[in-house]
């Protein structure tokens, strides 16, 4: 069965320490890696979609990366407004299925 | 606002009685999907439709949940006889797939908070 690991569970850094949040996966014959923000009481926002190991992609001060058993999402410089729960999700072929299977996220709270 | 909305935003009801989601996509998506989040997890599968046909349920869907995309467009969760451990955040999804097989950026919409009391 595909499973999606996430750690660590929370994460307090202070405004400018930069850290990575990890994500490891076993999902058979993984087509892509995802990974949202979601805020309290809120959906997941849509942050990035990884496809091959090696990929790299950035967004302001984040950047994830992809090996083919791990996730990163590297945070630089992290500012309060940062703050939230990030998710990852990965998205296999074994049957047809469509469906992403999500890690428990990490929960960051960057401190001013 | 063009993205995935839900209504209604919260929903508290008693154990035993039906209640009913909807869920309007973005326009042009094609897939709808539906998951459900509990405290400190991440969202789980329930169902995804492609246009108006569902082609795939999880097991966590029990009998006593039904969905529909009559018209391919907006789509209603409906959980019958609710139980306390339906209590949960029921979310919306939407993508755009244009050949089978490849990949779908979904996008979420901010969700239906049921409590069931």
């Amino acid at each position: 069965e595909d499973q999606v690991t996430q750690s660590p569970e929370a994460l307090r850094l202070q405004e400018g320490e930069s850290s990575s949040l990890n994500c490891s996966y076993t999902v058979s014959g993984l087509r892509g890696l995802f990974w949202y923000r979601q805020d309290p009481g809120k959906g997941p926002e849509f942050l990035f979609t990884l496809y091959s190991a090696g990929e790299e992609k950035e967004k302001e001060r984040l950047k994830a990366t992809l090996t083919k058993k791990e996730s990163f999402l590297h945070i630089t410089a992290p500012k309060p407004e940062d703050s939230a729960t990030y998710l990852c999700a990965g998205q296999g072929s074994q049957g047809g299925s469509e469906k992403l299977v999500f890690g428990k996220g990490t929960k960051l709270t960057v401190n001013p | 606002d063009t993205g995935v909305s839900q209504n209604p935003r919260h929903k508290i009801t008693k154990r035993g009685q039906n209640v009913t989601f909807r869920c309007d996509p973005i326009s042009e998506h094609n897939r709808l999907y539906w998951y459900r989040q509990t405290l400190g997890q991440g969202p789980e599968f329930l169902t995804y439709f492609q246009n108006e046909a569902q082609l795939e349920k999880s097991r966590l869907l029990s009998d006593r949940f039904s969905a529909e995309r009559p018209k391919g467009s907006f789509s209603t969760l409906e959980i019958q006889r609710t139980e306390q451990g339906d209590s949960a955040m029921y979310l919306c999804a939407s993508s755009l797939v244009v050949l089978t097989g490849r990949i779908d950026e979904q996008y979420f919409g901010p969700g239906t908070r049921l409590t069931v009391t």
